[in-house]
């Protein structure tokens, strides 16, 4: 079964500065790859996704996530946090017709 | 708003009781996906319905059993509930099957087993 690790529960950055989410994947075989976001008393939104088109996937909200087959990573960037960026992040995999999600990482961002 | 509603918002019940989780999915999808979510497990991948057939199953307790009505919406039935089955219980719905297709959430049902 496919597994995937979100390093870092909880991450802190500053206003303006670089976010870094981390995601890896367990699959040999490149899956489809995913980013959602919860905020508080909500349902998943997404915020990109990868489908094997381009390595590296833009997203909404100046969030983009590059696929990096031999690391078997898909991690979330952003180069400049906003306060409204505060929020619970979650990699997820669509493999065959199973998904599964990472564990989340929530992102707080001081002023 | 993604267009995804579910009812209730919250439910509180007792152990072994029943009850029914309602999702409607976005106009035109024809997929719908349920998923749990608590502290101890995450965001797990319940079952999957297709345009009224089950398309795929992940982690779904015998106790629990979904389906989905010719108007497309889908219920989510949980049976002989336990206090573990206290959680958060999301609907998704998506045009097509595919791995690839996007989902869209709704916002939950918040369940309390007391």
């Amino acid at each position: 079964a496919q597994s995937v690790t979100q390093l870092g529960s909880h991450v802190s950055v500053s206003e303006g500065a670089l976010v870094l989410l981390r995601c890896n994947y367990s699959s040999s075989v490149p899956p489809y790859l995913f980013w959602y976001v919860q905020y508080p008393n909500q349902g998943l939104q997404l915020l990109l996704k990868y489908t094997s088109a381009a390595t590296l996937v833009k997203g909404i909200n100046g969030f983009e996530a590059e696929f990096k087959k031999s690391e078997t990573s898909f991690h979330l960037t952003k180069p400049s946090a906003h306060m409204s960026d505060a929020a619970e992040y979650f990699c997820a995999v669509s493999e065959g017709n199973q998904f599964y999600f990472g564990t989340g990482t929530s992102l707080t961002v001081i002023p | 708003d993604s267009g995804v509603t579910q009812t209730p918002k919250h439910l509180i019940t007792a152990t072994g009781q029943r009850v029914t989780l309602r999702c409607s999915p976005r106009s035109g999808d024809l997929s719908v996906y349920w998923y749990q979510q608590s502290l101890d497990q995450g965001l797990q991948f319940l079952i999957q319905y297709y345009n009224g057939e089950e398309r795929a199953k992940g982690n779904i307790l015998e106790r629990f059993s979904a389906q989905q009505f010719p108007d497309l919406h889908s219920e989510l039935n949980l049976s002989s509930l336990e206090l573990g089955d206290s959680a958060l219980y999301f609907c998704a719905s998506s045009v097509g099957v595919a791995g690839v297709e996007t989902q869209y959430f709704g916002p939950g049902t918040r369940l309390l087993v007391l």
